[in-house]
C-alpha cells in the first residue's frame, strides 16, 4: 500500500531552525518532493531529492534516505512568512505524485 | 519557463449542475498533466493524469471526468455535481527534469 506520514502541526520561534520529517511506503519511487502551501494558495515547489543525501537551497535543505524511506525538510533562520503548510510527496511511475497530509508550521515571534 | 493557467478562479454551483474547469499550459510541449483535488484541511488527492492528447488515466472512481483535446489543454468535467465535489482543484504539469508545478487553482463550492 501507499503511506506517507508527516506530523500534522509544528510550532517554532522566529530565527530558529525547524526540521519537518516525512516517512513513506510506496509501491514505486522516482523521487521525493517538498512543497510549501500558504493558506488559500496553490503549492509552490521547494525541493526535489532522488538520490540519498542533503540538498541545500538557501535557508531550506532537504534530506533523503531511500533505504529508510525517510526525508526531512530543514528550515533555518525562520521568518514569520515561513508560516505555512509543508507537503511531502513521492513520485511514482508516470510522474504521479502521492502526497502526505501536510505539516502546518506556525512561526511565533 | 512554463506557466499554468486555470479558470475560473472561484466557482459556486448548485448540486446536480454540470461542471467544466479548464487548465492550459504555456512554455512547454507534450507535458504530462494532472488534476488534483484538495478538500478543506486535507492533503492533495490525484484525480486524473494525461501523458498526451486523448490519453486519460483515472486514479479515483467518481462522478468526474477529464479530457485532453489539445497538447496544452486539460479539462475537468462533471455532468452532475455532488456536495462532496467541493474543494480546491489544482492542475499540475510535470517537466522531465524532475519538477512538477501547480497552477493557481480553482476553488469550487457546491451548494
Amino acid at each position: 500500500g501507499q503511506n506517507i506520514d508527516q506530523p500534522t502541526e509544528m510550532t517554532a520561534t522566529e530565527g530558529a531552525i525547524v526540521q519537518i520529517n516525512c516517512t513513506y511506503q510506496t509501491s514505486g519511487f522516482n523521487g521525493l518532493f517538498w512543497y510549501q502551501q500558504h493558506a488559500g494558495e496553490a503549492p509552490t515547489f521547494l525541493s526535489y531529492n532522488v538520490l540519498d543525501g542533503l540538498e541545500e537551497k538557501g535557508r531550506f535543505s532537504s534530506f533523503l534516505s531511500r533505504s529508510k524511506g525517510y526525508s526531512y525538510l530543514l528550515l533555518k533562520e525562520l521568518q514569520m512568512k515561513d508560516s505555512a503548510s509543508y507537503l511531502c510527496a513521492v513520485r511514482e511511475g508516470g510522474g504521479k505524485l502521492i502526497f502526505g497530509q501536510g505539516t502546518e508550521l506556525s512561526v511565533k515571534p | 519557463s512554463q506557466t499554468i493557467h486555470q479558470w475560473p478562479a472561484t466557482l459556486v454551483q448548485p448540486v446536480g449542475s454540470p461542471l467544466s474547469l479548464e487548465c492550459t499550459v504555456e512554455g512547454t510541449s507534450n507535458p504530462n498533466l494532472y488534476w488534483y483535488r484538495q478538500a478543506a484541511g486535507r492533503g492533495l488527492q490525484l484525480l486524473f493524469y494525461s501523458v498526451g492528447i486523448g490519453q486519460i488515466s483515472s486514479e479515483v472512481p467518481q462522478n468526474l471526468s477529464a479530457s485532453r483535446p489539445q497538447d496544452r489543454q486539460f479539462i475537468l468535467s462533471s455532468k452532475k455535481l455532488l456536495l462532496s465535489d467541493s474543494g480546491f482543484y489544482l492542475c499540475a504539469c510535470f517537466e522531465t527534469v524532475g519538477t512538477q508545478y501547480f497552477g493557481p487553482g480553482t476553488r469550487l463550492l457546491v451548494l
